[in-house]
């Protein structure tokens, strides 16, 4: 099917494992993106890539990596997890038009 | 830096009610302008957005918006409350020079419908 896609849907991780949130879209979009959401700050980005092998920071990078060897997939990584880690991750994809859509998101909890 | 003002973090109308969603922007130059609509454990979904060309803009489910330069605003409204309206609500925007296509999102308005 068509659109954008997360996983997995929910994640239970300890303290200082690595993690990985995976994001697939299949409308070739050049640009993706990686939010989380939280009580209070609404969504804020943490990645973002503008094509394949392009990739930037956001407001919030600091412990998390991507990657983008694929121009559908922009995959998530926690190299070493925290408790403030935990929270809703949006994965995006949109065109030069800046209009994003969203995938269904990943609640991850870190305890 | 741009930034995105919502005022009223929680709106409460009553079925049939008019709603009114207020966002106002800070940017130099007028940007690209969206809503966006949350509800429980989904994704955002665009409501409508503001490219160019005429500023009431039409969007799904019968809201509209109405960019207005001079007070740096894109309120939304719809004439008549759903209870399926009930939802968080996002006002987003973003740069038309940058070609990183990056939005900034306020911090959200949740949406109660009464019935």
């Amino acid at each position: 099917d068509a659109g954008i896609t997360q996983s997995p849907r929910y994640k239970i991780t300890e303290t200082g494992r690595q993690v990985t949130l995976m994001c697939h879209q299949t409308w070739s979009h050049s640009y993706m993106f990686w939010y989380r959401q939280d009580l209070g700050h609404g969504l804020r980005l943490i990645y973002y890539s503008a094509a394949a092998d392009i990739t930037d920071k956001g407001e919030v990078p600091d412990g998390y990596v991507v990657s983008r060897s694929k121009t559908e997939n922009f995959p998530l990584t926690l190299e070493s997890a925290t408790r403030s880690q935990t929270s809703v991750y949006f994965c995006a994809s949109g065109r030069l038009s800046h209009e994003q859509y969203f995938g269904p998101g990943t609640r991850l909890t870190v305890t | 830096a741009q930034s995105v003002t919502q005022l009223g973090s929680h709106v409460s109308v009553s079925e049939g009610a008019l709603v009114l969603l207020r966002c106002n922007y800070s940017s130099s130059v007028p940007p690209y302008l969206f809503w966006y609509v949350q509800y429980p454990n989904q994704g955002l979904q665009l409501l409508l957005k503001y490219t160019t060309g005429a500023t009431l803009v039409k969007g799904i489910n019968g809201f509209e918006a109405e960019f207005k330069k001079s007070e740096t605003s894109f309120h939304l409204t719809k004439p008549s409350a759903h209870m399926s309206d009930a939802a968080e609500y996002f006002c987003a925007v973003s740069d038309r020079s940058s070609n990183t296509g990056k939005l900034i999102f306020g911090q959200g308005t949740t949406l109660q419908v009464k019935p």
